[in-house]
């Protein structure tokens, strides 16, 4: 069972609208968690990291948030545009072993005009 | 360039046969990983490379599957005898030190059909 857990699998919405990204995860002892966004045909780029203390972290337009106690992320798109559409991919991190990271298995974002 | 570069961008190729990947990480980059992604799949973890560190070979998949590293610049990764279950795209990045909260940096991948 994967241990990064992530909601949904495609969401489509129109330009101009609000989303939110869901990942929850089992991964233990947390160190951080990192969103990606992977345009089609690219290699993901990293949007945001978030550690155990912070609870929301903005990047532009995006958002994510960090409840530690319930393992849960999300990451919040604010005024959605075309440019938009990509996968969002949600990776955890383990402590002290620099290699053990989970990914999801991203959501698949599509803005409409 | 400043980023991760990968070469080719596509491979098609004849299964059974022999390919080779490369990936010329950002400079400086200690730390080198490959992934293979299946299509509208996650990243699969393949092997890491930090430093003069032995290779973690923990994700290869068989032995048909190898990779090598020259010191902390470029990266092969070597698929003998391919199969069709072998396409996907093969992703390489790079981050400055083996350390998490160092964000990984990605080449745009080897797209690899095998017919």
């Amino acid at each position: 069972k994967n241990q990064v857990e992530q909601s949904p699998q495609s969401l489509i919405i129109l330009e101009g609208k609000n989303c939110t990204l869901q990942c929850n995860y089992t991964v233990s002892p947390f160190s951080n968690l990192r969103w990606y966004k992977q345009d089609t045909g690219r290699g993901p780029v990293s949007l945001t990291i978030m550690t155990f203390s912070e609870n929301t972290k903005s990047n532009g337009r995006y958002t994510a948030t960090l409840d530690a106690d319930t393992k849960q992320s999300s990451l919040h798109i604010t005024a959605s545009q075309l440019s938009d559409s990509a996968s969002y991919i949600c990776v955890v991190s383990a402590v002290d072993n620099n290699n053990d990271m989970r990914f999801g298995a991203g959501t698949r974002l599509t803005v409409k005009p | 360039g400043a980023g991760v570069s990968q070469s080719p961008s596509n491979k098609v190729t004849e299964k059974g046969k022999d390919v080779e990947l490369r990936c010329d990480p950002i400079s400086g980059h200690t730390a080198l990983y490959w992934y293979r992604q299946r299509l509208g799949q996650g990243l699969e973890f393949l092997i890491y490379f930090q430093g003069n560190s032995a290779p973690d070979k923990s994700g290869l998949p068989s032995d048909r599957f190898s990779a090598e590293r020259t010191g902390e610049s470029v990266s092969t990764l070597t698929i003998q005898r391919t199969q069709q279950e072998d396409s996907a795209v093969y992703l390489c990045a790079s981050r400055r030190t083996g350390e998490s909260n160092q964000p990984q940096h990605f080449g745009d991948g080897t797209r690899l059909s095998i017919l």
